[in-house]
């Protein structure tokens, strides 16, 4: 069975401060790893990852995989109250399904 | 820019009511999903769909069913709802042969009593 789990769950920093949130996952055919912000709403897109090594970047979020050891990094540097979400990591197995971690709650306090 | 819509998004239901979830897209995917979630849970997969007539389990599709009788449109049905289906419903939908992104609809949080 594909396991995604995350950590930390819950979070709260200061604005400005730098974060990392982490996913460690089991997959038997793996094919990529995904990370979505969501906010109130549904999961909006971030990064997808398919190789070890490179990183992924978008303003001030960064993402890396590490296939050997099974596991990838969302950080935010500079953190905005605009930040605070739900950080959900999602690894894609066989047949394109998703299983998702339960997530980790950013609370970013002015 | 990739549209999924979800027809309700609140719904307040009976115990023992038949529920129909419906979720469209526009952007003439094969792939659709149907997601619940809740606290502390995470995303749990219902059922997908690869094509239209097409359907296969997911991790937790007791209690549930689905309907694909055209390709933009994928119907999550819960035969006789109860108090432990409340949740919020999620569907997304992707385009096969290619790695990764789901495009999610905005939810339905539906409401079992």
């Amino acid at each position: 069975e594909d396991k995604v789990v995350q950590s930390p769950l819950s979070l709260v920093v200061h604005e400005g401060d730098t974060v990392t949130l982490n996913c460690s996952y089991e997959v038997t055919n793996f094919r990529s790893l995904l990370w979505y912000k969501q906010e109130k709403k549904a999961p909006t897109f971030l990064f997808m990852l398919t190789s070890s090594g490179i990183e992924k970047k978008s303003g001030r979020l960064s993402s890396i995989l590490d296939k050997k050891e099974l596991f990838s990094i969302l950080n935010i540097t500079a953190t905005q109250t605009g930040d605070s979400a739900v950080y959900l990591c999602a690894v894609e197995g066989s047949n394109y399904k998703l299983t998702f971690g339960k997530g980790t709650l950013l609370t970013v306090n002015p | 820019d990739v549209k999924v819509t979800q027809s309700s998004r609140y719904l307040v239901k009976r115990t023992g009511e038949k529920v129909f979830l419906e979720c469209v897209q526009d952007m003439d995917h094969e792939n659709m999903f149907w997601y619940r979630q809740d606290p502390g849970l995470g995303l749990r997969l219902i059922y997908f769909s690869y094509d239209v007539k097409m359907k296969e389990k997911g991790d937790i599709p007791e209690g549930y069913s689905v309907s694909r009788e055209k390709k933009e449109r994928f119907s999550l049905i819960l035969e006789s709802a109860s108090t432990n289906q409340t949740s919020m419903y999620l569907c997304a939908s992707h385009f096969s042969g290619r790695d990764g992104e789901q495009f999610f609809g905005p939810g339905t949080r539906l409401t079992v009593l």
